[in-house]
């Protein structure tokens, strides 16, 4: 999880709110991702990043949007157009010479 | 999309056995990667086997890949309780977009 952190680790949501979630790295590196994973299954993409100022959609982006203004942050915005967002979030990062993917410790979001 | 299904589901073994999962795959891949995950923790690199390898090991992990059947196994051997977690297969298909597209999990118990 180093050089990664997701805020908050919890996150409450009532039905019909906006939330962001908040992904942070002091890695340097250039590409960033947020995934979904649901109970007992695996990873889903929804948006990732392979520059500042630009990303694009994953498998699931629909209800979700991020922005990349920074190298360093890419938040995700969890809209009221997700209607199944209850799910753990994580976001993930890969620099330019390698193909693995470094995992923040993920944020668990929960509407009410 | 999930390119990739791992089998089994789950795995208990004894502590001091050996815990052996299988990935399988649909498209062609730049290489496939696992991760491990640890309950309610983001992902964890373990190894990464390019589609040109056949077998790669580090310490008392043992990946092997054949591209024919498009299959992957991971072998962890003579594990310990702190083995215990959810094991998945990543696959970084050839489409230079660098996304990684999980499989389902295989979560190994490992009983003391």
């Amino acid at each position: 999880d180093g050089g990664i952190t997701q805020s908050p680790k919890y996150l409450f949501r009532k039905e019909g709110q906006n939330v962001t979630l908040s992904c942070e790295q002091n890695l340097n590196h250039d590409a960033m991702y947020w995934y979904r994973q649901d109970p007992g299954q695996g990873l889903r993409l929804i948006y990732y990043s392979q520059i500042v100022n630009d990303f694009q959609k994953g498998d699931i982006a629909e209800g979700y949007s991020v922005s990349r203004e920074k190298k360093e942050s890419f938040p995700l915005t969890v809209t009221s157009a997700q209607k199944n967002p209850t799910a753990f979030y994580l976001c993930a990062t890969r620099g330019v010479s390698t193909d693995t993917q470094y995992f923040g410790p993920g944020t668990r979001l929960t509407v009410l | 999309s999930q390119q990739g299904e791992e089998d089994p589901q789950a795995l208990s073994i004894q502590e001091g056995e050996n815990a052996t999962m299988n990935c399988s795959y649909k498209t062609s891949i730049n290489n496939l990667q696992w991760y491990r995950q640890n309950s309610g923790r983001g992902l964890v690199h373990l190894i990464l086997i390019r589609s040109n390898e056949r077998e790669k090991h580090s310490g008392r992990l043992r990946v092997t890949l054949d591209t024919s059947k498009k299959s992957s196994s991971l072998l962890i051997t003579a594990s310990r309780a702190a083995d215990t977690a959810s094991y998945f297969c990543a696959t970084d298909v050839m489409d230079s977009s660098y996304k990684l597209i999980f499989g389902s999990g295989t979560r190994l118990l490992v009983r003391p």
